[in-house]
């Protein structure tokens, strides 16, 4: 049972590089998040799609684009990437129609910007 | 906007010990309630949920009770295991479809 998978899981950027985060969940769920994981911080909301074709800006978008390529996928991607981007990204998935289904996880990507 | 508070950590215990978490959330409308859990190097599993008032979620040993009168979702377990060590998350759904998290509290459980 796949879930939710994020590619890659380890990332060394440099200031400035630009580079995309992959999502892609078997669930066919609807709606899709990007978050990232700072310590003492616990997770934010980068971005959220609640369907295919859709996107909203979450609590910290500044810096970064996403696209919903399909019900399947959900990229994250940085343009020019800043120290302070370095944190963990998750990428979660959960059925829109349903009032007691949780958000479904994968297991993060660790970024670091030097 | 929509929030959660969770107890600060970290908390240190003993085996067989006695375990509260507070969390309390603040939502427009009736959002649903879950505790996460996530160990070391790994993604947020879901431990529980409730969906309405006076809902009881329970996993594991791990017990938690939707107060809508108090605003509240505090985990408790009756004797924890060392197997119990990780960082727990208390998240709400709101009406929209959109999660939010708590800031995560490390339990640590010694022999």
């Amino acid at each position: 049972n796949a879930g939710v998978t994020q590619t890659p899981k380890f990332q060394v950027l440099k200031t400035g590089q630009s580079m995309t985060l992959q999502c892609a969940q078997d669930m066919n769920h609807n709606s899709m998040y990007w978050y990232r994981q700072d310590p003492g911080m616990g997770l934010r909301l980068i971005y959220y799609s609640a369907s295919e074709g859709t996107t909203d800006k979450g609590e910290v978008p500044n810096g970064y684009n996403v696209s919903r390529l399909n019900k399947r996928e959900f990229s994250l991607r940085l343009e020019s990437a800043a120290p302070s981007q370095t944190s963990v990204y998750f990428c979660a998935s959960s059925e829109y129609t349903t009032r007691n289904t949780e958000a479904f996880f994968g297991q993060g990507t660790r970024l670091t910007v030097v | 906007g929509d929030s959660v508070t969770q107890m600060e950590g970290p908390v240190t215990l003993s085996e067989e010990a006695f375990l509260t978490i507070n969390c309390t959330y603040t939502a427009t409308g009736y959002p649903s309630l879950f505790w996460y859990v996530q160990y070391p190097g790994e993604g947020l599993q879901l431990l529980l949920k409730a969906t309405k008032a006076d809902d009881k979620g329970s996993n594991k040993g791990f017990e938690a009770t939707y107060r809508k009168e108090t605003t509240s979702f505090h985990l408790e377990k009756g004797s924890v295991q060392v197997s119990d060590s990780a960082v727990y998350f208390c998240a709400l759904r709101n009406t929209g479809n959109q999660f939010y998290f708590g800031t995560g509290t490390s339990l640590t459980v010694i022999p």
